[in-house]
């Protein structure tokens, strides 16, 4: 079946612009997560969203980034007034619903590439 | 001190070789933990899991300490296509991942 899927795959825009990037998780998974990857880090936690809300959103770096998924499926994690330091690559991943102490696996999105110039 | 500590590496190993990567956590009450391997420009993807005491799949081992917190992946024989990212990842309990940054890999030929 189909992955993950995110669009765009890269995006370069505009200090100060606002952006939108898209995630389509695997069909059935009720959990989405949201990432940003630096060069030469790991991922780093965004927001996880349980349904259509979102659980946790300690990792939303300030109030320019929000996300949503208003039908329990696909999401969008919006920036605003994008800074040059917005520079990374988002990474979505969705799993099975998981428990407190029994994770599923989480499949990863390709990733959108974000350039702020 | 951050949640999840590893040596960025890279490790650059020939062919053939053993190699063996730790990961440090801080939280002595994560339950559950992961390796994920990470090509370069591509997602990263389960390589392992590491529930109780450690688990091995063809290549690799997976274990884990709880008395030290730490995890760690054994790699035999080492194929050139073992070359990656190698992330720890550490369930906390509250729905959350944390990765480490990753240790580098480069089998040589």
């Amino acid at each position: 079946g189909a992955g993950v899927s995110q669009t765009p795959s890269n995006k370069v825009t505009e200090k100060g612009k606002y952006v939108e990037l898209r995630c389509d998780p695997i069909s059935g998974h009720t959990a989405l997560y949201w990432y940003r990857q630096s060069l030469g880090q790991g991922p780093e936690f965004l927001i996880y969203f349980q349904g259509t809300g979102a659980a946790d959103d300690s990792g939303l770096p300030n109030d320019r980034f929000f996300a949503v998924r208003p039908e329990g499926s696909v999401s969008t994690l919006k920036i605003q007034r994008t800074e040059r330091g917005d520079s990374a690559v988002y990474l979505c991943a969705s799993s099975l619903n998981p428990g407190r102490n029994r994770p599923n696996e989480q499949f990863f999105g390709p990733g959108t590439r974000l350039t702020v110039l | 001190r951050k949640e999840v500590e590893q040596d960025p590496g890279p490790f650059n190993v020939p062919e053939g070789a053993t190699v063996a990567f730790n990961c440090t956590y801080s939280n002595s009450a994560s339950q559950s933990f992961f390796w994920y391997r990470q090509d370069c420009r591509k997602e990263p993807k389960l390589l392992m899991s590491v529930y109780s005491s450690g688990n091995e799949d063809g290549r690799f081992t997976a274990q884990l300490n709880r008395a030290s917190q730490y995890i760690s992946l054994l790699i035999r024989d080492s194929k050139l296509s073992d070359s990656a990212t190698y992330l720890c990842v550490v369930y906390s309990g509250t729905y959350k991942y944390i990765f480490g940054t990753g240790t580098r890999l480069k089998v040589l030929a």
